[in-house]
């Protein structure tokens, strides 16, 4: 069975500093690997995705991911934090066959000081 | 721009009540998920539906059903509310592999 951990429950940066949110997933074969982002009070946002080719993945809002197999990882990545970017980050692993749903981890929570 | 629509924002019902959340999309997706959110337990998947009037259970069925009588709408059902069943729900669609859109969520208090 899939699965996700994103080890990092809470975590606090300051505006302009560097960002890493770690996850790791369990799946059998190659996954489909995802990243949303949910701001207060709202649905979720995809980030980025991960299919198949180029291992690093560029999103929106300047995030980019890096799958590492070998490490069954999936990193997201922000040079530069915003205020703005304090959110809730949920990294999720699909399926490439069949119609298995997305598995989500339980969520890193971003806050982000002056 | 493309759609998941929750049909409330905000509920708040009694104990024993029969409650509907509904859910509509514009997109033609084929799958429709519903997923409740709590603080420390991330999102986790109460049904899904893959085809009008097909459903599959999730990681946390009890104490729900849904109903999918038309492509669009997916209903989940709280057939006798009660105050653990108080929680964020998000619906979601999309296409087999493909990303999911998410609705805004319903917060449901039940008192």
């Amino acid at each position: 069975a899939q699965s996700v951990t994103q080890p990092d429950i809470h975590i606090t940066v300051s505006e302009g500093a560097s960002l890493e949110l770690r996850c790791n997933y369990s799946y059998g074969a190659t996954p489909y690997l995802f990243w949303y982002v949910q701001s207060p009070g709202q649905g979720l946002q995809l980030l980025l995705k991960y299919f198949s080719g180029d291992t690093l993945v560029q999103g929106i809002k300047g995030f980019e991911a890096e799958f590492k197999r070998s490490q069954s990882s999936f990193n997201l990545r922000k040079p530069s934090v915003h205020w703005s970017d304090a959110a809730e980050y949920f990294c999720a692993v699909g399926a490439k066959t069949g119609n298995t749903p997305l598995v989500f981890g339980k969520g890193t929570r971003l806050s982000v000081i002056a | 721009d493309v759609k998941v629509t929750q049909s409330s924002r905000y509920l708040v019902k009694r104990t024993g009540e029969k409650v509907f959340l509904e859910c509509v999309q514009d997109m033609d997706h084929e799958n429709m998920f519903w997923y409740r959110q709590d603080p420390g337990l991330g999102l986790r998947l109460i049904y899904f539906s893959y085809d009008v009037k097909m459903k599959e259970k999730g990681d946390i069925p009890e104490g729900y059903s849904v109903s999918r009588e038309k492509k669009e709408r997916f209903s989940l059902i709280l057939e006798s509310a009660s105050t653990n069943q108080t929680s964020m729900y998000l619906c979601a669609s999309g296409e087999k592999g493909e990303k999911l859109f998410f609705g805004s969520g319903t917060q449901l208090s039940v008192l």
